[in-house]
């Protein structure tokens, strides 16, 4: 079975300065994919970025980006600039591909609590 | 805006009773996911349904079933209810196989209140 650990349960950070949030995960496949998706305070879940596990380059979305380490299973998240609308809880979730059979669920850490500071 | 749909937004219901949350998946969308978020317990999955059949089961308790329709709604039901249901149910949707399909889009969740 996956774990997705995410070891920082809060941080904080001023406003236009750069956090990384750390994220690592346990698994046995070779095929995978990787996400981080933001959860403010509305609740609502939304997709910030997304890796393959396969590509070797580190996926960026804007102000988004990440460290993908596949051999230490390391999924890293950094937003630059940071905004005061970044403030939210970020989880790092792992989804096994299946091909042509179809998606998977996907496993998720615990979260981040992410405060952004005027 | 994901495109997915759950209504209700909120239930307030009591011990013992069944309720019905429902969830309409982005337009083209085969696949439906179910996932509860509580407070103790995180994201959990519970159940996924893939073109009207079930494909992969997660932690859903046996007083909770689900189905997906021909026109590919779903329905989570949860039956018996307990205190300990309390929480908030997301229905996420993704693509069809072979294609840009490996990012599930989630609706704006249900919450359930059980007193």
């Amino acid at each position: 079975a996956q774990t997705v650990t995410q070891s920082q349960p809060e941080m904080s950070v001023q406003e236009a300065e750069t956090v990384t949030l750390s994220c690592t995960y346990d698994t046995s496949e070779n095929n995978y994919y990787l996400f981080w998706y933001k959860q403010p305070p509305s609740r609502q879940m939304i997709l910030v970025i997304r890796q393959e596990a396969y590509k070797q380059q580190n996926a960026t979305e804007n102000r988004f980006s990440v460290n993908f380490q596949k051999a230490a299973k390391s999924f890293s998240l950094k937003i630059s600039d940071s905004q005061l609308g970044d403030t939210a809880m970020y989880f790092c979730a792992f989804m096994k591909a299946r091909g042509n059979s179809g998606n998977t669920p996907l496993v998720f850490g615990k979260g981040t609590r992410l405060s952004v500071i005027a | 805006d994901s495109g997915v749909t759950q209504t209700p937004k909120h239930l307030i219901t009591a011990t013992g009773q069944r309720v019905t949350l429902r969830c309409s998946p982005r337009s083209g969308d085969l696949s439906v996911y179910w996932y509860q978020q509580s407070l103790d317990q995180g994201l959990q999955f519970l159940i996924q349904y893939y073109n009207g059949e079930e494909r992969a089961k997660g932690n859903i308790l046996e007083r909770f079933s689900a189905q997906q329709f021909p026109d590919l709604h779903s329905e989570l039901n949860l039956s018996s209810l307990e205190l300990g249901d309390s929480a908030l149910y997301f229905c996420a949707s993704s693509g069809l196989q072979g294609t840009y399909t490996d990012t599930q889009y989630f609706g704006p969740g249900t919450r359930l209140t059980v007193l």
